[in-house]
């Protein structure tokens, strides 16, 4: 049974350029969270997404970055016009259905580390 | 708002010996707490957790965390570390949400022998 997939496990781009970071959730889970680590700092909550569906953006930066968990295929975070504070850990985690208000583990995958030149 | 403060951000202990990674907490409210463990290279793997149930909580590998409301502390704790211990430990507590967790910086856990 695998566990969280991310992809690629490095990342290097140049000021300017996109950076794509892949993550694929564990076998029937249909929630996913996005997290970032800055140097020297825990990780902090993104965004939350089910299919199709973004529940909770509060903690990404309000412009240049975005997320999307399609119907079919991985989630996708973006970042658009790479700037040197966005070099980072970015991890992801996904979850099961959470009936009511239970709080089911996260899973987390063993991230990307993006690095801005 | 809630966050966690992990006191030591290195912890050197014997193997056989105890290991006490001390994390702090403030919340408004009820929060649920976690301890996370990382390996090199590896994703961040969930311990314990407490979710107002018993104040003692039993994780895997023989950790153990209890939490404090007066202190408000939820200390990790084993009676003998092993050498596989070696890694990163993360407190965490969640946000009112319950869904987005807030880590703490981290402590190292280094086991010589």
């Amino acid at each position: 049974n695998a566990g969280v997939m991310q992809n690629p496990r490095h990342l290097v781009r140049r000021r300017g350029q996109e950076a794509r970071l892949r993550c694929s959730p564990m076998k029937g889970h249909s929630h996913v969270y996005w997290y970032r680590q800055l140097p020297e700092e825990g990780l902090k909550f993104m965004v939350y997404l089910q299919k199709e569906n973004i529940i909770d953006e509060s903690g990404m930066p309000k412009e240049r970055f975005s997320a999307e968990f399609p119907k079919e295929g991985p989630s996708i975070l973006r970042i658009q016009q790479v700037v040197r504070g966005d070099s980072a850990a970015y991890f992801c985690a996904s979850s099961r259905e959470r009936p009511g208000h239970y709080i089911d583990e996260q899973y987390f995958g063993p991230g990307t580390r993006l690095t801005v030149t | 708002a809630q966050s966690v403060t992990q006191l030591d951000s290195h912890v050197s202990v014997s193997e056989g010996t105890p290991v006490l990674l001390r994390c702090n907490y403030s919340s408004s409210y009820s929060p649920s707490l976690f301890w996370y463990v990382q390996h090199p290279n590896k994703g961040l793997q969930l311990l314990l957790k407490y979710t107002s149930a018993a104040t003692l909580v039993k994780g895997i590998n023989g950790f153990e965390a209890e939490f404090k409301k007066s202190e408000t502390s939820f200390h990790l704790t084993k009676p003998s570390a092993h050498m596989s211990d070696a890694a990163e430990y993360f407190c965490v507590v969640s946000d009112r949400s319950g869904y987005a967790l807030n880590f703490g910086k981290g402590t190292s856990l280094l086991v010589t022998p």
